[in-house]
């Protein structure tokens, strides 16, 4: 089993449909969740991240994370065209080796259609 | 502000050629990281610095090498190079845990990205 998994899509929504995204993983050690959004030929950015369990959310987007069922989840409303991009969770222990070091999904492909 | 920075954008090289992909930063962090990014397999580590000196493995290290003799700099040597080795490479930094980077803990910040073709 993978660390993480990520359902690569793609996925295609009309714009203003509200957009999930997804990871689950193994290791129970995570603590640090993030997502990270990646434009056609450039970088990722750090989108959201949580601590622990809970939710958070940033105007239109909300990051769960549910440690008990080892799932994590990216909600985006009213999605708009500049949503378009792929989206990647990333995690992270808290001591030791695993804190130095995120395991990334592979990443999600969103196409937000006007 | 330029973050960080890599060098060069694009590159093609014959098979059994060597080169180096250059990577700074101007943030002052410790940490910093190469990954390769093929096309639906995600981000996987090749090497990692926690500071000048200091270097240490990936996932995915083997036909490349790397050096950290300045905080500022991280440079990925690759010798011999393989068609495998075709990818697109980032470079990121971030600070130690516990001082705010951006906004989060532990953030990565990423360059733009390397893409290199081994024919």
């Amino acid at each position: 089993q993978k660390e993480v998994e990520q359902d690569p899509g793609p996925l295609s929504v009309p714009e203003g449909a509200i957009v999930s995204l997804n990871c689950t993983y193994s290791n129970s050690a995570f603590q640090y969740f993030m997502w990270y959004r990646q434009y056609s030929r450039k970088g990722p950015e750090l989108l959201m991240y949580t601590y622990s369990s809970g939710n958070k959310e940033d105007g239109r987007f909300t990051a769960q994370v549910d440690k008990s069922s080892k799932y994590i989840s990216l909600f985006i409303r009213d999605s708009q065209p500049s949503d378009s991009a792929t989206y990647l969770c990333a995690m992270r222990g808290n001591s030791g080796g695993s804190n130095y070091k995120l395991t990334f999904g592979k990443g999600t492909l969103l196409t937000v259609n006007p | 502000n330029a973050g960080v920075t890599q060098t060069p954008k694009f590159r093609i090289l014959k098979i059994g050629q060597s080169m180096t992909l250059q990577c700074t930063q101007d943030m002052n962090h410790n940490y910093m990281y190469w990954y390769r990014q093929d096309p639906g397999m995600g981000l996987k580590l090749i090497y990692y610095s926690v500071g000048a000196g200091i270097t240490d493995k990936g996932e995915v290290p083997n036909g490349y090498n790397v050096s950290r003799s300045t905080t500022e700099d991280f440079p990925l040597r690759l010798e011999l190079a393989a068609p495998s080795q075709t990818s697109v490479y980032f470079c990121a930094s971030r600070p130690p845990t516990g001082l705010a980077g951006g906004r989060g803990t532990g953030e990565l910040f990423f360059g733009e990205g390397s893409r290199l073709t081994v024919l």
